[in-house]
C-alpha cells in the first residue's frame, strides 16, 4: 500500500525568507503523480503544485518549487520569498496513475510565516 | 456560486440525530468525493462517485450514507453518529480524464461536524 509521510508537524519562517517542507512516500509503482496542497484557515484545500513521476524536471510555480528525488522517494516543497498569506497547512499527496480517483495524503505541516 | 460549495459550514448534533451534509460543484465535473479530516491524521477518502455511480467505499461505517442524485450534487446522510466521528468533512470534485492523465480534485471549504 502507498503511504505518504510528512515528518515536520510545524514549521515557521520569517517573511521574505525561504522554507522547505519535507515529504517522503512509499510505493512500488513507477508511474504516479505527486501534489502539494495548501489549506489556509478558511479550510479550502488549494492545489499548489504537481509533479508527474515520469518527468525528471522539477516542477515550479512562481515562488513554489519542488525537489523531486524519485530514487529516494522524496518530494519536498520550497517556498521562496515567503509571504504572510502563505501561512497554512500544507499537505503532500500521492496518486497512482492507474487509480486517479484516489489521493493519498500525508498528515500535513503547519507553516507559520512571521512578519 | 463558483467552485465547490458545502453546507452547512458548521454542524453540532447529538448521537441520536439524523442530519445531512450537502455539496454542490459548479465546475461541470463528473466525479465527486467525500473525505474525512481529523486532527493529526491524513485525510481519509470515504466515498467516490463517478458519473453518479459509487465507485469506491473505503470501509466506511453504515452510519454514513452517501447520495449522488446528479453530477452536481453530493450528500452525506448521517445517523446515530459517535463522538469520534467529529471531524472536518471535505467534498471534492474532478473531471475524469478521457485518456490517461490525472484528474485534479477541487475541494470545498468543508463542514465542521461535532457529535455530542
Amino acid at each position: 500500500a502507498q503511504t505518504v509521510t510528512q515528518s515536520q508537524p510545524e514549521m515557521s519562517v520569517q517573511e521574505a525568507e525561504t522554507v522547505t517542507l519535507s515529504c517522503t512516500y512509499d510505493t512500488s509503482e513507477s508511474n504516479y503523480y505527486l501534489f502539494w496542497y495548501k489549506q489556509p484557515p478558511s479550510r479550502q484545500m488549494i492545489l499548489v503544485i504537481r509533479q508527474e513521476a515520469y518527468k525528471q524536471q522539477n516542477a515550479t510555480e512562481n515562488r513554489f518549487s519542488v525537489n523531486f528525488q524519485k530514487a529516494a522517494k522524496s518530494f519536498s516543497l520550497k517556498i521562496s520569498d515567503s509571504q504572510l498569506g502563505d501561512t497554512a497547512m500544507y499537505f503532500c499527496a500521492f496518486m497512482n496513475s492507474y487509480n486517479t480517483d484516489k489521493l493519498i495524503f500525508g498528515t500535513g505541516t503547519r507553516l507559520q510565516v512571521f512578519p | 456560486e463558483t467552485g465547490v460549495t458545502q453546507t452547512p459550514r458548521h454542524l453540532v448534533m447529538g448521537m441520536t440525530n439524523k442530519k445531512s451534509l450537502k455539496c454542490e460543484q459548479h465546475l461541470g465535473h463528473n466525479a465527486m468525493y467525500w473525505y474525512k479530516q481529523s486532527a493529526k491524521k491524513p485525510l481519509e477518502l470515504m466515498f467516490v462517485y463517478s458519473l453518479e455511480e459509487r465507485v469506491e467505499n473505503n470501509s466506511v461505517p453504515s452510519r454514513f450514507s452517501p447520495e449522488c442524485p446528479n453530477s452536481s450534487h453530493l450528500f452525506l446522510h448521517l445517523h446515530t453518529l459517535q463522538p469520534e466521528d467529529s471531524a472536518l468533512y471535505l467534498c471534492a470534485s474532478s473531471q475524469e480524464p478521457t485518456s490517461g492523465g490525472y484528474n485534479e480534485q477541487f475541494f470545498g471549504p468543508g463542514t465542521r461536524l461535532t457529535v455530542l
